[in-house]
């Protein structure tokens, strides 16, 4: 059973450079839900996607902007990237068809910018 | 407004020792579910323990409980002979049904000495 996936697995970026981050869902999962930790801190909530759209967004500019695609796996875009974007992003899926509530984990995208 | 409250940046543990991870919760929402998640250096977010708020059992998932007092508004984490492996970041995260994203706390580190 696949868990969650994201790549790449790191990135180094230069302010005002944009960058797109991956993440394929766990196996019989339809939600994506992506995520900001900045170094010390817990995960913030960046959106959440289900059937292609946006579902819920949290407290983050409109820089950071996704997608969602037919089977499920999403893409996280970041433009205009500033110092303070640099965190470890994370994915998480879960199955809202289902009513499951537990969002699994993928091993993130650690992004650096210089 | 949902927060998450962990009080010990960090602790230390003998090997084979029971440890006790606190963690308190403010919510307004009656409906809403428990997390307890466990982070390794790696980054990845491993999920361990989920307490719904009208459970009427604490959880338990092997050498993981959950210490769920509703009226203190408290969903400690307790983990039973404790082993090296176990020393990584836990968070707390709460989610109010209806709400998609999670609040995580900012964590405990934990460390197991041999």
């Amino acid at each position: 059973d696949a868990g969650v996936t994201q790549s790449p697995t790191h990135l180094i970026k230069t302010r005002g450079q944009q960058v797109t981050l991956r993440c394929s869902p766990k196996s019989g999962h339809d939600t994506v839900s992506w995520y900001q930790q900045a170094l010390g801190q817990g995960p913030q909530f960046i959106f959440q996607y289900y059937e292609e759209e946006e579902r819920q967004r949290g407290n983050f500019p409109d820089r950071f902007s996704g997608h969602q695609f037919p089977n499920y796996s999403s893409e996280l875009n970041v433009n205009a990237l500033l110092l303070g974007d640099s965190a470890l992003y994370l994915c998480a899926s879960s199955s809202l068809r289902e009513g499951a509530d537990t969002q699994y984990f993928g091993p993130g995208t650690r992004l650096t910018v210089l | 407004a949902q927060k998450i409250t962990q009080t010990q940046p960090g602790m230390f543990v003998q090997e084979k020792e029971a440890v006790t991870l606190d963690c308190t919760y403010d919510t307004s929402d009656p409906s809403y579910g428990l997390f307890w998640y466990k982070q390794p250096s790696s980054g990845e977010m491993i999920f361990l323990i989920y307490q719904g708020s009208y459970d009427q059992q604490n959880a338990t998932e092997g050498r993981y409980s959950l210490n769920f007092q509703k009226a203190r508004k408290s969903a400690n984490l307790v983990i039973s002979a404790s082993q090296l492996g176990d020393s990584a970041m836990y968070f707390c995260a709460m989610r109010n049904f209806g709400n998609e994203k999670l609040t995580f706390g900012t964590g405990t580190r934990l460390t197991i000495i041999p």
